[in-house]
């Protein structure tokens, strides 16, 4: 079975710090991976999505990047965070060709 | 652009009764429609899904309709519990197909014992 894995869980980071978070799908080959933050209380807003290895969409203009390095492999980069990139981000995975999106447990990332 | 709205944004509901929660989309073009649900601190997860060349399923206590000519669907929950207590959140496949959805606001449920 298909299994989708996110950390660090939980990160708290300061102003003008990087950032890495990583995403890591086993039991499944190239598949359709997404990035998307939620601010508390609020919707899933999309951030990347990737259909293969060295393809990224960016879906909002941000100081955030995205990048797969590996087929299963999905890494969210920031040089410098900003108070607002505040929230819980998640990771998501779809089979190639298919229609559902199964999500991670999520990354609650503070900037302080 | 494309838009789904969902309705109601809070939904407070005593223990056995049930829920419903309704999604209207913007885009002809979408025909797949999944329904998840997110617990506090947690990723969100699918309850039920519906494409669009059927108008209904259900599954256990959960059911879903689809009204293709209206743009909207539905969500049904009968003899709710304590443990149906989260954020449900639809969505719609925009029309670069099924790579992105476009998601509603979330409906916080709470079933009260």
């Amino acid at each position: 079975s298909q299994t989708i894995h996110q950390w660090p869980a939980t990160l708290v980071q300061p102003v003008g710090s990087p950032l890495s978070l990583e995403c890591t799908v086993e039991g499944t080959s190239n598949p359709n991976l997404y990035w998307y933050r939620q601010a508390a209380g609020r919707g899933l807003q999309l951030l990347f999505y990737s259909v293969g290895i060295g393809q990224i969409s960016s879906e909002v203009p941000q100081n955030l990047s995205a990048s797969r390095p590996q087929d299963r492999q999905f890494i969210l980069s920031s040089k410098k965070l900003l108070l607002s990139d505040s929230g819980f981000y998640l990771c998501a995975w779809r089979v190639g060709g298919g229609d559902t999106q199964y999500f991670g447990p999520g990354t609650r990332l503070t900037v302080l | 652009g494309e838009n789904v709205e969902q309705h109601p944004s809070t939904l407070s509901v005593q223990e056995g009764d049930s829920a419903v929660i309704k999604c209207t989309y913007s885009d002809s073009a979408s025909n797949y429609f999944p329904w998840y649900k997110q617990e506090l601190g947690k990723g969100p997860q699918l309850i039920i899904d519906i494409r669009s060349n059927v108008g209904e399923k259900k599954d256990q206590r959960i059911a879903v309709t689809l009204n293709k000519t209206a743009k909207h669907f539905s969500l049904h929950i009968t003899e709710t519990q304590p443990e149906d207590s989260a954020v449900y959140f639809c969505a719609a496949s925009g029309t670069s197909g099924t790579y992105k959805y476009i998601f509603g606001t979330g409906t916080r449920l709470k079933v009260l014992a």
